[in-house]
């Protein structure tokens, strides 16, 4: 069974640092890798789709890499705003099925 | 733009009670996925549906049941309610294009069983 892991599960840092969120999955056997944004008791936004056959998508301050053969992603937040805060959840499909295997997410905290 | 409609938002029930959450998908995407995150846990994915049938199936309570009707939007169906059932849950929508899907999450339906 595909596993996710998130590390570090909390962050917080000054205003207009840029942060790295790491994501690790045990089966490199995948469609696709998904990053999300999610808020207090709220639901999930889409934040960046990698295919499997792509290195990286960027998307205004973000910026997702996928490295399959070793099974890891990375999120890169530039210049980090308050508004930033909140978990990042990291979500992988299985191969032949579109099911997501989520991690644990990081919580950011930007602070002013 | 449309975005993935759930209903009702909120839901409180008694234990033993049964709850319906339905799902509307964004226009023209024929694959709905049903999450259910606990309290403080990721989602987990309970099932999937491409075209009315169900496609895939996770970690789902045989008292549960869902389907997919003719106009694409889903239901959930729970029944014999139990407190670990309180949870978040998430219907996901896509449309397949040849495995190029992004899921466009839905709001949540929080369920609250007493």
């Amino acid at each position: 069974k595909q596993e996710v892991t998130q590390i570090p599960a909390a962050l917080s840092v000054p205003e207009g640092e840029n942060l790295v969120l790491n994501c690790s999955f045990t089966d490199s056997a995948i469609y696709n890798l998904q990053w999300f944004r999610q808020d207090p008791g709220k639901g999930l936004t889409s934040l960046l789709l990698i295919q499997s056959s792509q290195r990286e998508q960027t998307s205004g301050r973000l910026n997702a890499s996928l490295d399959k053969s070793s099974g890891r992603s990375t999120l890169y937040i530039a210049a980090s705003q308050p508004g930033d805060s909140a978990t990042y959840l990291c979500a992988v499909s299985a191969y032949n099925f579109n099911k997501f295997y989520f991690g644990s997410g990081t919580k950011l905290n930007v602070k002013p | 733009a449309a975005g993935v409609i759930q209903s009702p938002r909120h839901l409180i029930k008694e234990k033993r009670e049964t709850a319906t959450l339905k799902c509307y998908p964004i226009p023209r995407h024929d694959t709905v996925y049903w999450y259910q995150q606990g309290p403080g846990q990721d989602p987990q994915f309970l099932i999937s549906f491409y075209e009315k049938m169900q496609s895939d199936k996770g970690s789902i309570p045989d008292r549960f049941s869902a389907q997919q009707f003719s106009d694409y939007h889903s239901e959930l169906n729970m029944s014999s309610l139990e407190l670990g059932d309180s949870a978040l849950y998430f219907c996901a929508s896509s449309l397949d294009r040849g495995g190029v899907d992004t899921q466009y999450f839905g709001p949540g339906t929080r369920l609250t069983v007493l």
